[in-house]
């Protein structure tokens, strides 16, 4: 079984519809990211989350929103999707205390925004 | 801040050949640097790393790279290039410290037969 997963893996919605995609890892890690790709633009973060009641901003935060419901899921949010949004969601995560920084992706959702 | 550039969008090579895929970065101190592969449709996966000691990295799947600090870069390498190296390719830059890398926007490998 993958170490890091994602559902849904593709999904289609309209514009002005709240969607949320899911995470979940079972590395143990403490650490958990979002990021979307879009091409040309290699990974932008989205949020990160250090730990359960740790969660922080990326660089491309706006309209986008996460829970860390566990140590093991992280989901985020589009409360109102928009075409702009249309791209590919990665999760990602990392234990510092082993392996500095090194993160484990997962295998990524497709999301197109009609 | 730090920051990763791939000067090359797209590098097309015949199968056999050697492989070079250039990676410089801009950190003010000895940075963290990798090296993931993206196969379509997957996910990002780790080649190899850099943290400290041999400047030369060997990874997965007959891939290395090398750390020039004079140079400010971390090319990856690999001797002869199979059909199935045909991906996208991106470097990352980490600050001791910081936890959260900085990607490249990517190289896209073709393989020609």
């Amino acid at each position: 079984d993958a170490d890091v997963t994602q559902t849904p893996r593709n999904r289609i919605t309209k514009t002005g519809k709240r969607i949320m995609l899911e995470c979940s890892q079972t590395k143990g890690h403490d650490r958990m990211y979002w990021y979307r790709q879009d091409p040309g633009l290699g990974l932008r973060l989205i949020y990160y989350s250090f730990d359960v009641k740790d969660i922080n901003k990326g660089e491309i935060s706006d309209g986008y929103s996460v829970s860390r419901q566990a140590q093991a899921k992280f989901s985020l949010s589009l409360e109102s999707a928009i075409p702009n949004q249309t791209a590919l969601y990665f999760c990602a995560t990392s234990d510092t205390t082993q392996t500095r920084e090194t993160q484990y992706f997962g295998p990524g959702t497709r999301l197109l925004v009609l | 801040a730090q920051s990763v550039t791939q000067p090359d969008i797209h590098i097309t090579v015949s199968e056999g050949a050697s492989l070079e895929l250039r990676c410089n970065y801009s950190y003010g101190a000895t940075p963290y640097l990798f090296w993931y592969v993206q196969s379509p449709g997957q996910g990002l996966q780790l080649l190899l790393k850099y943290f400290s000691g041999d400047t030369l990295v060997q990874g997965i799947k007959g891939f290395e790279a090398e750390f020039k600090r004079s140079q400010s870069s971390f090319n990856l390498r690999k001797p002869s290039v199979h059909w199935s190296d045909a991906a996208e390719y991106f470097c990352a830059v980490g600050a001791r410290g910081s936890y959260i890398p900085t990607f490249g926007r990517g190289t896209s490998l073709i393989v020609h037969p």
